[in-house]
């Protein structure tokens, strides 16, 4: 059965740095969505993104955050400079447009030191 | 404001009770509400959604309009069902979540 991946599963980095995270969605899924997780806290929504484009975003979604689909079958987030409190799981997801079921990935812990 | 409300951060039940979690939630429009469920080490999975009206591992979960709830029920919880479940709400492109409850079945 195919799956949403995530790389890395765990990535640490210093405060200012920039960070990329990356997801392969399922191939035949069209809207994919980016979340995170403070640990003990809710998953919050950060992005979702459809036809190439940003089809809604939150307001944690500022200017440090972007997304990009560079060829077709990864989808990344990027981060430009990591604070300490974006230390978070983010989690990728992917939607069939038919079942509107999200399909998520395993997240990937990010540790910002 | 879209929100999602679970009261309850930790629930457990014995073995072969039955189990309620609280979803409570406020929109406008007119909802689109999910049960998802996150088992130890394992990834967020569709439990069920409320347009398809199906049981799931013997969990369902009506939409109340009137009260505004999703809650999920199993009559006989089994300790498989020990998990942590979340209830969202889609509005629009986007889902919302609540903060979610650990279930714990007691052998």
């Amino acid at each position: 059965e195919p799956e949403v991946t995530q790389t890395p599963s765990h990535q640490v980095t210093q405060m200012g740095q920039e960070v990329i995270l990356r997801c392969v969605p399922i191939s035949n899924h069209l809207y994919f969505y980016w979340y995170r997780q403070i640990l003990g806290q809710k998953v919050e929504f950060l992005v979702s993104f459809y036809n190439n484009e940003i089809s809604e975003k939150s307001e944690i979604f500022d200017d440090q955050f972007s997304v990009e689909r560079p060829d077709g079958s990864n989808f990344t987030l990027k981060i430009r400079s990591t604070k300490l409190e974006d230390s978070a799981m983010y989690f990728c997801a992917s939607r069939d447009t038919s079942s509107g079921e999200q399909f998520f990935g395993p997240g990937t812990r990010l540790t910002v030191l | 404001a879209q929100r999602v409300t679970q009261p309850e951060k930790l629930l457990s039940v014995f073995k072969g009770a039955p189990v309620e979690l609280k979803c409570n939630y406020s929109y406008s429009g007119s909802p689109e509400l999910f049960w998802y469920v996150q088992y130890s080490r394992q990834r967020l999975q569709l439990l069920l959604r409320h347009i398809s009206r199906e049981s799931i591992k013997g969990f369902t979960a009506d939409l109340n309009k009137g009260e505004t709830s999703f809650h999920l029920k199993k009559p006989f919880a089994q300790e498989e069902d020990s998990a942590m479940y979340y209830c969202a709400l889609r509005a629009g492109n986007q889902f919302y979540f609540g903060t979610g409850t650990s279930l714990t079945v007691i052998p």
